[in-house]
This record gives C-alpha cells, sequence and structure tokens, in this order.
C-alpha cells in the first residue's frame, strides 16, 4: 500500500534553533499533505494543510511564522519549527491522500516525529 | 465543534481476553466514524470505518458499531493477541469536500502472553 515516510522519528534540540520534519509519499503523488501534531493526553490536532505550489492553510490558533511549511513538489512536504520552545515539544504527524477523499477513509499517516525542546 | 472521546490508557489485557475500548463523540453534522490503528514505528492506520448509524465495521476480527442514539462507535475484539498491541485512536469526519479528520487521544493497548 501507498506508504508516507517522515523523518526524523525523534529529535531533541536546545529553545531558540529550529527544526526540520519531512514528509515524503513514496509510491504516490500527494498534493496535499496534513501536519498534526498531539500534546500529552490530548487528541491529535490538524496544525495545517499543506498544497503543492501554494501557500498552506493554518488552522485557528496556529502561527504560520513560527511553523513554516514547503510544499514544494509532489513528493515532500516540510515542517519547520522556528525558534521552537518548549512548549513547542509534541508529537508531530504528516498525513496525505492519494486520491480526493471527503470523508478521509484514505488518508496514509507518517510514522511522526517527537520533538523534546530543552 | 467536533470531538471524539475515548477511554484513557493504557489498557493491557493477557492474549485471548476479550477487549473493549470506549469511543463517543460530539459532531454538529452526520460524521463517519473510523478507528485508526498505529503499531510501534509505523504511521496510522485505518483500521476500519462505519458511514451511517447501525453500520458495523469490521477488520482483522475487530468490530465496532456506529450508535446514534448513544453517540459512540466503541471497538471490540474477541481474543486478543499479542501482535495487537498498539495505540488505537477513534476519529470522525464530516463530509463537504474538506478533508478534515478529528480524532480522540488514542488508547495504547499492551496484551501480554
Amino acid at each position: 500500500g501507498a506508504v508516507v515516510s517522515q523523518h526524523p522519528s525523534r529529535v531533541i534540540c536546545k529553545s531558540g534553533t529550529s527544526v526540520k520534519i519531512e514528509c515524503r509519499s513514496l509510491d504516490f503523488q500527494a498534493t496535499t499533505m496534513f501536519w498534526y501534531r498531539q500534546f500529552p493526553k490530548q487528541s491529535l490536532m490538524l496544525m495545517a494543510t499543506s498544497n503543492e505550489g501554494s501557500k498552506a492553510t493554518y488552522e485557528q490558533g496556529v502561527e504560520k511564522d513560527k511553523f513554516l511549511i514547503n510544499h514544494a513538489s509532489l513528493t515532500l512536504s516540510t515542517l519547520t519549527v522556528t525558534s521552537a520552545h518548549p512548549e513547542d515539544s509534541s508529537f508531530y504527524i504528516c498525513s496525505a491522500p492519494p486520491t480526493l477523499d471527503s470523508r478521509g477513509e484514505k488518508l496514509f499517516f507518517g510514522s511522526g516525529t517527537q520533538l523534546s525542546v530543552l | 465543534g467536533d470531538s471524539v472521546t475515548q477511554m484513557e490508557g493504557p489498557v493491557t489485557l493477557s492474549e485471548e481476553a476479550f477487549l473493549t475500548i470506549n469511543c463517543t463523540y460530539t459532531a454538529t453534522g452526520y460524521p463517519s466514524l473510523f478507528w485508526y490503528v498505529q503499531y510501534p514505528g509505523e504511521g496510522l492506520q485505518l483500521l476500519l470505518k462505519a458511514t451511517k448509524a447501525d453500520d458495523k465495521g469490521s477488520n482483522k476480527g475487530f468490530e465496532a458499531t456506529y450508535r446514534k442514539e448513544t453517540t459512540s462507535f466503541h471497538l471490540e475484539k474477541g481474543s486478543v493477541q499479542v501482535s495487537d498491541s498498539a495505540v488505537y485512536f477513534c476519529a470522525l469526519s464530516i463530509s463537504g469536500g474538506y478533508q478534515k479528520v478529528t480524532f480522540g487521544t488514542g488508547t495504547k493497548l499492551q496484551v501480554i502472553p
């Protein structure tokens, strides 16, 4: 089946540094990629939707200048957490639909990135 | 807004035990309901789904029935195996041309031999 490869799986960084997370669709083209984050004991929350060749759409309350999303090709989307702070420590996960599916049934997920900011 | 509430884990069971993971939801429209599973080191995978009231989704021995009257979608399996150890996420999606899936917090299941 379709695979989404996400790297790194775990990253520890110092406060104030930037961290880039990559998601690649390995055997299909992803014109859209969804980025989620999950704080401990909370739900996976949609942060933003990235679209190949255009600006990302951010959910309410998500700072677009802090969470930079680039979707430069049909197989790669990146999320950069700029000037990370301890409160950004979270589990980040991407997902992509290989085909348009409004009911979310054919979403393929990366394995997630656990970010810890010291 | 839409939300999903599922039981907190971790849940620890012996092999061949009966499993129930509770899930309830609130939604403004008529949602489709899903269970996703995440095995260690892998991404979330769709386990089963139900798109309307009284539908039963099933896969790999797992079942869940869409109960509109109780707004629930509990996950069950009659006899769990060690290989079922994973994190299970209940989720819903409202159709409307925009793929927005609302997830629960996830329930970690550990099955011991």
